[in-house]
């Protein structure tokens, strides 16, 4: 029972050019979440997604940034053309419950992460 | 800005002896979060509270919740050297949905 998988594990991309991340959750659940952390810093919300629909991109910069999860296949975080300052993690985390709901104990799986550097 | 803020920064100890971590939280929570984070990789959760509960425990971890002080504390008994790690703790208001505040976390290091 996989958990969640992140890939790439480390992207490297000159300034200017398209980044794209990519998150499988946890078999059976259906919300993701993306978080990016800067380094010495705790994570920072980005996005909310259930199957093909976006619930809460509050935290994700208005421009540059999107996000899908798409009916079939992983959730995608792309961000084009990237700058130096988008260098850092960025972890995907997924849940099988509406967080809050009945007895939900288990708090967030979250995969290893995608370290992207932007030289 | 962060609506957990976890106290010490960072904490360095003796296999065997206890270590407290504290976080302190801005607005109302319906339930605190605690994860772990060794070096390079993912978070690990490893307890829930909600904010009915004033402690839980789970093997070696243990949970207080204050929300009259907007506090929280996290004790690991008998440390271990494997602890060793960053340890965050994270509420969610319920009204946010699946938003998840974050501290900036405490380097917990335990020398063998």
């Amino acid at each position: 029972n996989a958990g969640v998988m992140q890939n790439p594990r480390h992207l490297v991309r000159r300034r200017g050019q398209e980044a794209r991340l990519r998150c499988s959750p946890m078999k059976g659940h259906s919300h993701v979440y993306w978080y990016r952390q800067l380094p010495e810093e705790g994570l920072k919300f980005m996005v909310y997604l259930q199957k093909e629909n976006i619930i809460d991109e509050s935290g994700m910069p208005k421009e540059r940034f999107s996000a899908e999860f798409p009916k079939e296949g992983p959730s995608i975080l792309r961000i084009q053309q990237v700058v130096r300052g988008d260098s850092a993690a960025y972890f995907c985390a997924s849940s099988g419950a509406t967080p809050g709901q009945g007895n939900w104990d288990y708090g967030y799986t979250f995969g290893s992460g995608t370290r992207l550097t932007v030289v | 800005s962060q609506q957990g803020e976890e106290d010490p920064q960072a904490l360095s100890i003796q296999e065997g002896e206890n270590a407290t971590m504290n976080c302190s939280y801005k607005t109302s929570i319906n339930n605190l979060q605690w994860y772990r984070q060794n070096s390079g990789r993912g978070l690990v959760h490893l307890i829930l509270i909600r904010s009915n509960e004033r402690e839980k425990h789970s093997g070696r971890l243990r949970v207080t919740l204050d929300t009259s002080k907007k506090s929280s504390s996290l004790l690991i008994t008998a440390s271990r050297a494997a602890d060793t790690a960053s340890y965050f703790c994270a509420g969610w208001g319920g009204s946010t949905l699946g938003r998840l505040y974050f501290g900036r976390g405490t380097q917990l290091t335990v020398w063998p």
